[in-house]
This record gives C-alpha cells, structure tokens and sequence, in this order.
C-alpha cells in the first residue's frame, strides 16, 4: 500500500498523559499537514510542514503540541499533557499538490 | 469564522436519483475546490476538485459546478447508489500560495436509499 499511514490507529489515555502519533507519507510527498477533526465536524488546519521545515502552526496548536518532520520523511504530533478536549481524530496529508489523507489516529483522553 | 459554508447537513436520496450539495465562500483569494468523500472511521479520500476558471467539472456520475460570481460551488452525484452514502466535504484552499492548508466546511451526511 503506497498511501499515507497513521500509526496509532486508536489510542486511549489518561488525562495527564503524553501521547505520540506518527504518519509516513506518500514517498516523495514533500508537503505533510496535520488536521484534526472532531464529530460532526470538517478537518481543521493543525500545522504544516514542507520538507522538514515547519512553515505554520494553527491557533488551535497550543504549546501542548508539538510536531516534527525530522528528515522530511515521516512526521510525528506530541501531546503533552492531554485534556479530554484532545479527543478527538487526527489526520495527516501528504502532498505534491492535492492533499491525500491517512486513515487518521482515533484519540480518547478519559 | 467558517471560511466555507456548506449546506445541507444532511441529506436523503432514492436510489437512481440525484444528490446537490451546496457550498459557498468569502475569501475571493481561494482557488482551489476540492470535495473529499469520508467513510465511518476513515480518512477523508479526494473525490474531484475545480480551479475557478472553469465552471463545470465532471467525473463519472460526479460533477461540479462553479459560480465565481456569487463566491458558491456545488457537488452534484447523478445515478445515486447505497455505496455513495458518507460524509462529503467541500473545501478550499489558495493553491497559489506555497501554504495549500485546506478550509473545510462542516460536512454533509448523505444516506441512498435502496
């Protein structure tokens, strides 16, 4: 399968805890988004990167997240911290111009 | 502030017939228009996009229809089938930009009925 990947698929985690999501891209993808998205809701903008430049960070991306894309390859999201309002699914795209989706990681903070 | 708005929430279709989402939007910046078609538990999966300077876009039994002007697109399915039934999104982004971060609407629950 040559699509993007998430991985976890789901996690559950205490309020308090860090949690650490990873997404491989389509190979030769130099653009990598973060979208978080909430029932009911469209996917919001987190954070992009292009190659393993951070370019912008949303307002929704508080000093709890953070991300990476150490050598413009895969990419990881941290929460440090959680907050039941973290619940939540979050997606990551890969693009050289169209943005295509992964699966996305299920997050429940209880 | 939703930068695109996208009516209905939900919506019912026979089998055969045709389903129209509707979406519009302010920032006359945007150029790109996809719609992205969203499974339970899955991730959202690009189904046909439009560039403003063309006013109708079709693929297979998808269309879209774009109206500069009045700052709206539209999502028409013809021959609906039970397997069309997801979530749909309209979106919009400045391609132009080296940013391309999507703006989504809020979603459109579509059900076929067979």
């Amino acid at each position: 399968d040559t699509g993007v990947s998430q991985d976890p698929r789901h996690k559950i985690t205490k309020r308090g805890q860090n949690v650490t999501f990873r997404c491989d891209p389509i190979s030769e993808h130099n653009r990598l988004y973060w979208y978080r998205q909430t029932l009911g809701q469209g996917p919001e903008f987190l954070t992009y990167f292009q190659n393993e430049a951070q370019l912008e960070k949303s307002r929704l991306l508080s000093d709890r997240f953070s991300a990476e894309r150490p050598k413009g390859s895969f990419s990881t999201l941290e929460i440090q911290r959680t907050e039941q309002g973290d619940s939540a699914m979050y997606l990551c795209a890969s693009s050289p111009s169209e943005q295509y989706f992964g699966p996305g990681t299920r997050l429940t903070v209880t | 502030q939703q930068q695109v708005k996208q009516s209905p929430q939900s919506l019912i279709v026979q089998k055969g017939g045709i389903s129209i989402i509707n979406c519009a939007y302010e920032n006359t910046a945007f150029d790109y228009f996809p719609w992205y078609q969203q499974f339970p538990g899955k991730g959202p999966a690009l189904l046909i996009a439009i560039r403003p300077d063309v006013s109708e876009k079709k693929e297979g039994r998808f269309t879209i229809s774009f109206n500069k002007s009045a700052k709206q697109f539209s999502l028409h399915i013809m021959d609906s089938q039970p397997g069309d039934s997801a979530t749909y999104f309209c979106a919009a982004s400045r391609r132009g930009s080296t940013l391309g971060r999507l703006y989504f609407g809020r979603g459109t629950q579509l059900t076929v009925w067979p």
